[in-house]
């Protein structure tokens, strides 16, 4: 199975600052790659997925932005954090081809507060 | 993907078998059933997942009836660990969509 390394646990932003959120994969190649949402209380929401390197498909508009520079590497960032960007953000990454490769291993998640 | 619907919360009493139900009534031939659960705090994590058989594996056993339009995750010997959300999600197999996390059912074990 996948391991996913997400760092860091926690983050205090203030308004207006940039952000980067780091996501590395490991145990497998060519991974389909996540980053989702939760607001407290809250399902998950999509942000972004990519299928491959410098392939990044955006699922809501938004003040963030999300990389791929290698194939087991996923960046979440944002030039000027806004309040409205505070919540639960959480990397997974799975395969596609069949079932048994269709499963979405999730990071720890990164608790971020905008101030 | 084909919307489920579950209870929002239900108990269960520690060491007895834990079972949650979920609706699926829409799914379509190529969907499969796939379970995954959040301890509070935490990222999601896989469960077990089905195609029209029933599938057992370490964690928990999961029942589909013959008609495909609602599952059952069974939790043998529930722990107070088991408490969390539980997430009961319909997927088209190999589709890199993300999955559709509905607001799931809250499990308590109590002790």
């Amino acid at each position: 199975s996948q391991t996913i390394h997400q760092w860091p646990a926690t983050l205090v932003q203030p308004v207006g600052s940039p952000l980067s959120l780091e996501c590395t994969v490991e145990g497998t190649s060519n991974p389909n790659l996540y980053w989702y949402r939760q607001a407290a209380g809250r399902g998950l929401q999509l942000l972004f997925y990519s299928v491959g390197i410098g392939q990044i498909s955006s699922e809501v508009p938004q003040n963030l932005s999300a990389s791929r520079p290698q194939d087991r590497q996923f960046i979440l960032s944002s030039k000027k954090l806004l309040l409205s960007d505070s919540g639960f953000y959480l990397c997974a990454g799975g395969t596609s081809g069949g079932a048994a490769k269709n499963i979405q291993y999730f990071g720890a998640g990164t608790r971020l507060s905008v101030l | 993907d084909a919307k489920t619907t579950q209870p929002t919360s239900m108990d269960c009493a520690e060491g007895r078998a834990a079972n949650l139900p979920c609706n699926h009534s829409t799914i379509s031939g190529n969907e499969y059933v796939y379970w995954y659960r959040q301890i509070h705090s935490q990222g999601p994590q896989y469960i077990i997942h089905g195609l029209k058989n029933n599938e057992t594996n370490e964690m928990a056993s999961l029942i589909i009836t013959e008609d495909r339009k609602s599952s059952t995750l069974i939790l043998p010997h529930a722990t107070l660990r088991d408490t969390a959300v539980y997430y009961c999600i319909v997927h088209i197999s190999g589709s890199a969509r993300q999955l559709t996390f509905g607001s799931g059912t809250q499990l308590t074990v109590l002790p």
